[in-house]
């Protein structure tokens, strides 16, 4: 599996955008990004995935490099409850028995400062 | 958005018993769910795949006849613990793979699982 790259941990002012820079240098063709959050003693929640251009939804945005070996996670206005670790995740929909599989690293923890 | 559930939320048991976690997608359907475990300041790590109607997929180093897995509906799948012992005090979640769209996979709160 292409691996990811996130740093360990990053701060915010509150009410201040992030942005959360995952690396995928391996990425293959057929992956997506993916990204989740976790809060404190809580499952995984889902943030935006992409596969090649930029996406926006109501949580976040994601810029995708154009050679996409990067990808970044904008959080337009963090708030408290923005707090949590961040995961990027790449996933291949076309690889067989173990497409639908996540796996998650040690993601970015993310601290907002009030 | 999906929702998945996942009961109960926390359990206390006592060595040598059985817990069974039930898991739930309410909103949608999901042919696979999944099951993780994580320790204390540790990521997720996956412990096996539930197919509807299939056997379950474990993941190497997970012993299925210690975690038995079953997915019997399109929104139901089940995690027992048998014989649990303090060690497998953790926190247990599953996610379940929206059939529609590009199968992004919605996770379960949790369930805390403390083995006295």
């Amino acid at each position: 599996d292409a691996k990811t790259t996130q740093p360990n941990s990053m701060e915010s002012n509150e009410e201040e955008p992030v942005h959360l820079p995952c690396n995928h240098s391996t990425i293959s063709g057929t992956d997506y990004i993916h990204w989740y959050r976790q809060l404190p003693s809580q499952g995984p929640e889902y943030v935006i995935h992409g596969l090649t251009s930029n996406v926006n939804n109501r949580m976040a945005s994601l810029a995708i490099a154009e050679d996409r070996k990067s990808s970044t996670l904008i959080l337009h206005r963090a708030t408290l409850r923005d707090a949590a670790v961040y995961y990027c995740i790449l996933r291949d929909p076309y690889s067989g028995a173990g497409s639908y599989q996540l796996t998650f690293g040690k993601g970015t923890k993310l601290s907002v400062i009030p | 958005g999906a929702v998945v559930s996942q009961h109960p939320s926390r359990v206390i048991c006592k060595s040598g018993t059985s817990v069974k976690i039930e898991c739930r997608s309410l909103d949608f359907q999901a042919t696979t769910m999944f099951w993780y475990r994580q320790f204390p300041k540790q990521s997720l790590m996956l412990m096996a795949t539930s197919n509807e109607g299939s056997k379950a997929t474990y993941e190497q180093g997970v012993e299925k006849d210690k975690f038995l897995i079953n997915h019997a509906s399109l929104t139901l799948s089940t995690l027992t613990v048998t014989s649990a012992h303090p060690e497998d005090s953790s926190f247990y979640i599953c996610s379940a793979r929206d059939i529609r769209g590009e199968g992004t996979q919605y996770f379960g709160p949790g369930t805390r699982l403390l083995v006295l």
